[in-house]
């Protein structure tokens, strides 16, 4: 069965510290990946996707992410972290015309 | 440009009560999928909607049903409502062309059932 797992439920960083959001994915195809970030009370917005080609693809908002197929992850990364990226962050796999499997979530703190 | 609009934005309902989401896609979308998402979790798959059909539908009972209008809007309809229908119903529209067209969502609408 397709699942998501992000292992860490909440991470906490300085801000302006680095920033790494780990996701293992299983899936029996080639995955198509996302990852999603949700305020408070908020819908989801898309930071950045995977289909194909170069594994290291750039987001929204300085995020970027690496594929490692080896490895079935897809984690996130900000070289700098601010303030206002505080927020839950969710992994998912997408299937079948665009149906969405998500991660549990992770929950970043940003100290300052 | 409109993104994915939904209403209303909260709602309280009382158990065996019965409701209705309403959700407009994204200018020049024409796929609605709705997710639940209850607090503290992560959103799960209901059902989508394409060309007026529900074309696949995730692992919820049938007292949850849905609609999709000619303009491509959709309606979200939750019967015999249970405390455990508490949630975020979050709306997301694609475009069916696109492969794997990544889903925009609205912002939700809260529903609490007491």
């Amino acid at each position: 069965a397709q699942s998501v797992t992000q292992p860490d439920i909440h991470i906490t960083v300085s801000e302006g510290a680095s920033l790494e959001l780990r996701c293992n994915y299983s899936y029996g195809a080639t995955p198509y990946l996302f990852w999603y970030v949700q305020s408070p009370g908020q819908g989801l917005q898309l930071l950045l996707k995977y289909f194909s080609g170069d594994t290291l693809v750039q987001g929204i908002k300085g995020f970027e992410a690496e594929f490692k197929r080896s490895q079935s992850s897809f984690n996130l990364r900000k070289p700098s972290v601010h303030w206002s990226d505080a927020a839950e962050y969710f992994c998912a796999v997408g299937f079948r015309r665009n149906k969405l499997v998500f991660g549990a979530g992770t929950i970043l703190r940003v100290k300052s | 440009d409109a993104g994915v609009t939904q209403s209303p934005t909260h709602l309280i309902k009382t158990r065996g009560q019965q409701v209705t989401l309403r959700c407009s896609p994204k200018s020049g979308h024409d796929t609605v999928s709705w997710y639940q998402q209850a607090l503290g979790q992560e959103p799960q798959f209901i059902f989508q909607y394409y060309e007026e059909e529900e074309r696949q539908r995730g692992n919820f009972p049938d007292r949850f049903s849905g609609h999709q209008f000619p303009n491509y809007s959709s309606e979200l309809n939750v019967n015999a409502l249970l405390l455990g229908d508490s949630a975020l119903y979050l709306c997301a529209s694609s475009l069916e062309q696109v492969l794997n067209s990544p889903l925009h969502f609205g912002n939700g609408t809260r529903l609490t059932v007491t």
